[in-house]
């Protein structure tokens, strides 16, 4: 089945911008989407259909998809930020349709 | 206003079968397009997607897992069912059930709270 390689963990100071990478064989072929999981909560989508912020989420946060990467982008970064991001795809291709990555620790120094 | 909601045991033994509900509401499983999964996630791991059934009643599932996983619906509860059989210490993880609303490539916009199930004798 079709994978999803995330880098474990991502420092960035606040006031600056982090990037989180999404790895995956021509991802830019597909629709990847991001959510963010603070501790003990359930995942909140970020961006959808690569680029898409849903109503309430901070303008900080873009995402961007092309060739092998799909990329995660927080400006200006706060200490609220800080949590484990994940990126999804469905491979409509396979009888396993849906596909997390391994999830990326976000930590704000 | 979506809401989706786990409920079943804190706790089972090993090689015991599992029986998790996910009941739901502000939309219908009967509308096209509707889909509810189930995702776990282990203490400190990666989300794992399980299972998924549509509002036309197809049902798709881990390849890892599809030996052991059942999911079905009724609509008229609002509810989605997953049984997963022969549960292993492995297997202890927060199970949660979360929504797409149309086609294969449609995100997960809302989730249930999750709940925690431990495998131990």
């Amino acid at each position: 089945s079709y994978v999803l390689t995330q880098p474990p963990s991502v420092s960035v100071a606040p006031g600056k911008t982090a990037r989180i990478t999404c790895g995956g064989n021509n991802i830019g072929s597909k629709s990847v989407h991001w959510y963010q999981q603070k501790p003990g909560q359930a995942p909140v989508l970020v961006i959808y259909y690569d680029s898409d912020r849903p109503s309430g989420i901070p303008e900080r946060f873009s995402g961007s998809n092309s060739g092998n990467t799909a990329t995660l982008t927080i400006s200006r970064v706060e200490a609220g930020d800080e949590a484990d991001y994940y990126c999804q795809v469905w491979d409509s291709s396979s009888d396993h349709p849906v596909v997390f990555g391994g999830g990326t620790k976000l930590t704000v120094l | 206003q979506v809401t989706l909601r786990e409920s079943g045991p804190a706790l089972v033994k090993p090689t015991q079968t599992l029986t998790l509900t996910c009941t739901f509401s502000g939309f219908s499983l009967s509308t096209s397009g509707m889909c509810v999964s189930w995702i776990r996630q282990p203490p400190g791991k990666a989300l794992e997607w399980l299972a998924l059934i549509d509002w036309d009643d197809d049902k798709y599932y881990s390849t890892s897992l599809k030996t052991r996983l059942t999911i079905s619906k009724d609509t008229s509860k609002n509810q989605v069912v997953l049984t997963m059989t022969n549960m292993d210490p492995v297997d202890t993880a927060t199970y949660y059930c979360a929504r797409t609303t149309g086609g294969v490539t449609t995100p997960f916009d809302y989730w249930g709270q999750g709940t925690l199930v431990t495998v131990s004798s």
